[in-house]
C-alpha cells in the first residue's frame, strides 16, 4: 500500500512567519500534487510537479519535489490568514490519486 | 466554483439504512472520482469512471457502489450505513482519464449516519 505521510499534522503560526510542511513516502510517484481545502470546500488544486528536484513558486508558496520523486515540501513565506486551510499532498501512480494524511494550518492575525 | 455539483449538501440517516450521492462533473469532463474524507483518515479514493465505464478502485467497500450514466453524472450508494461510514464524501471530475490531471471537486456531501 502507497502511503504518504505529511508534517507536521497541525500547525499554528502568527503572520508574518515563515514555514514547512513536507510530504513523505517510500513510493516512487510519477508526479506529485499539492491541493488547499477550507472548511466546507472540497480540495483546489495548488500546484503539480513532475520531474525529480523540481521547483516551482506560486506567489508566497515555493514547492519542491524530491530527486527520488518520493517526497516534497511546501514553504509558505510570510504567511498570512488567508493561508489558512487544510494542505494535501497528492501523489499519482498510474491509475489512482493517493491523498497525504494533511496538515492544518492555522495563521494568527 | 468548480463546476461540480453534488447533491445533497447533508444527509443524516440511521444505520442499517442505504442512501444515494449524487455527483454532476464539470461540463466537458468524461471522468469521475469519488473520495471519502474522515476525521482520522484523510482523503480516500474509493473509485473511478470514465465515460461510464469503472476506471480504477481504491479502498471501496462491499456495501458501496457506484455508477456513471450516458449523461455523466454520476452516483454512489451507500448500503446497510454503520456509524463508521459518517463522512464527507467529495466527487472531482476531469477531462481525461489519468490521475495526474487536475481534479475539480465538488463541494462534498456530509453524511451522518446516526
Amino acid at each position: 500500500t502507497q502511503l504518504l505521510e505529511q508534517s507536521p499534522q497541525f500547525l499554528s503560526i502568527q503572520e508574518g512567519e515563515n514555514l514547512t510542511v513536507y510530504c513523505n513516502s517510500s513510493s516512487v510517484f510519477s508526479s506529485l500534487q499539492w491541493y488547499r481545502q477550507e472548511p466546507g470546500e472540497g480540495p483546489v488544486l495548488l500546484v503539480t510537479v513532475v520531474t525529480g528536484g523540481e521547483v516551482k513558486k506560486l506567489k508566497r508558496l515555493t514547492f519542491q519535489f524530491g530527486d527520488a520523486r518520493k517526497d516534497s515540501s511546501l514553504h509558505i513565506t510570510a504567511a498570512q490568514p488567508g493561508d489558512t486551510g487544510l494542505y494535501l499532498c497528492a501523489g499519482t501512480n498510474t491509475d489512482k490519486l493517493i491523498f497525504g494524511t494533511g496538515t492544518r494550518l492555522q495563521v494568527f492575525p | 466554483d468548480s463546476g461540480v455539483t453534488q447533491t445533497p449538501k447533508h444527509l443524516i440517516t440511521a444505520t442499517g439504512q442505504r442512501v444515494t450521492l449524487r455527483c454532476s462533473p464539470r461540463s466537458g469532463d468524461l471522468s469521475v472520482y469519488w473520495y471519502q474524507q474522515s476525521l482520522d483518515q484523510g482523503l480516500q479514493f474509493l473509485i473511478q469512471y470514465y465515460n461510464g465505464e469503472e476506471r480504477a478502485k481504491g479502498n471501496i467497500l462491499e456495501r458501496f457502489s457506484a455508477q456513471q450514466f450516458p449523461d455523466l453524472h454520476s452516483e454512489l450508494n451507500l448500503s446497510s450505513l454503520e456509524l463508521g461510514d459518517s463522512a464527507l464524501y467529495f466527487c472531482a471530475s476531469t477531462a481525461a482519464a489519468g490521475p495526474s490531471y487536475e481534479q475539480y471537486f465538488g463541494p462534498g456531501t456530509r453524511l451522518t449516519v446516526t
